[in-house]
């Protein structure tokens, strides 16, 4: 069973403060990882991909990939009250003649004004 | 721009009734996907359709039937409705098969059909 664990939150930050989103993963041999977010009662939206060890940053947002430790991030840096939302990390693995990607349960985010 | 549209959004059946969730994009996609969403579960995925013509099963097939209609359209069959049902179900499409070559690993969702099942 390939897994994907994130910590369940909630996690509040107070608004300018950077959130930092952890995600582990079980599968040595998955090749890509990506953040989505998703605001309550909607549905998920893809925010960041990352394919390669170290660090893609897009805006205020910034992925980290360590392959050797199996570990994935996402940092907000100033963050807002319009990024409170879980944020879910997904990863893709082998199956067989196909791949899939697993979803990790989400980080659930509350930025304090 | 409709993107990815499910029919209905939500739904409420008695154990044992049967029912077709509906879903169309038009994105001009060829990969389309079905996921559940459980409180705490995140989201698992029930089938897949790599290409129109094929589908796949996912991690939680069980009590699941789909069918690639065309390119456009994959629907989702609960062929007897059993309370461990009740969940939120989002289709989502991508341009390829997400891990083909070129692929941008990209989903687009509609907006989740809630399923009640008493």
């Amino acid at each position: 069973q390939k897994e994907v664990e994130q910590n369940s939150g909630p996690l509040s930050v107070p608004e300018g403060a950077i959130a930092s989103l952890n995600c582990t993963y079980s599968d040595r041999g998955s090749q890509s990882f990506f953040w989505y977010r998703q605001y309550s009662g909607k549905s998920p939206e893809l925010i960041m991909s990352i394919y390669s060890n170290g660090d893609k940053e897009d805006g205020r947002f910034t992925a980290q990939l360590n392959k050797a430790s199996q570990y994935v991030s996402l940092l907000i840096r100033d963050s807002q009250p319009s990024d409170s939302a879980t944020y879910l990390c997904a990863v893709n693995w082998n199956s067989g003649s196909a791949r899939q990607l697993t979803f990790g349960s989400g980080t659930q985010l509350t930025v304090l004004p | 721009n409709a993107g990815v549209t499910q029919t209905p959004k939500f739904q409420v059946l008695k154990t044992g009734q049967s029912m077709t969730l509906q879903c169309a994009q038009d994105m001009n996609h060829n990969s389309m996907y079905w996921y559940r969403q459980d409180p705490g579960m995140g989201l698992r995925l029930i089938y897949y359709s790599a290409s129109e013509g094929t589908t796949d099963k996912g991690e939680v097939p069980n009590g699941y039937n789909v069918s690639r209609l065309n390119k456009r359209e994959f629907s989702l069959r609960l062929e007897s409705a059993a309370p461990s049902q009740t969940s939120v179900y989002f289709c989502a499409s991508s341009e390829a098969y997400m891990w083909e070559t070129g692929g941008t690993g990209e989903l687009f969702f509609g907006e989740g059909s809630r399923l009640t099942v008493l």
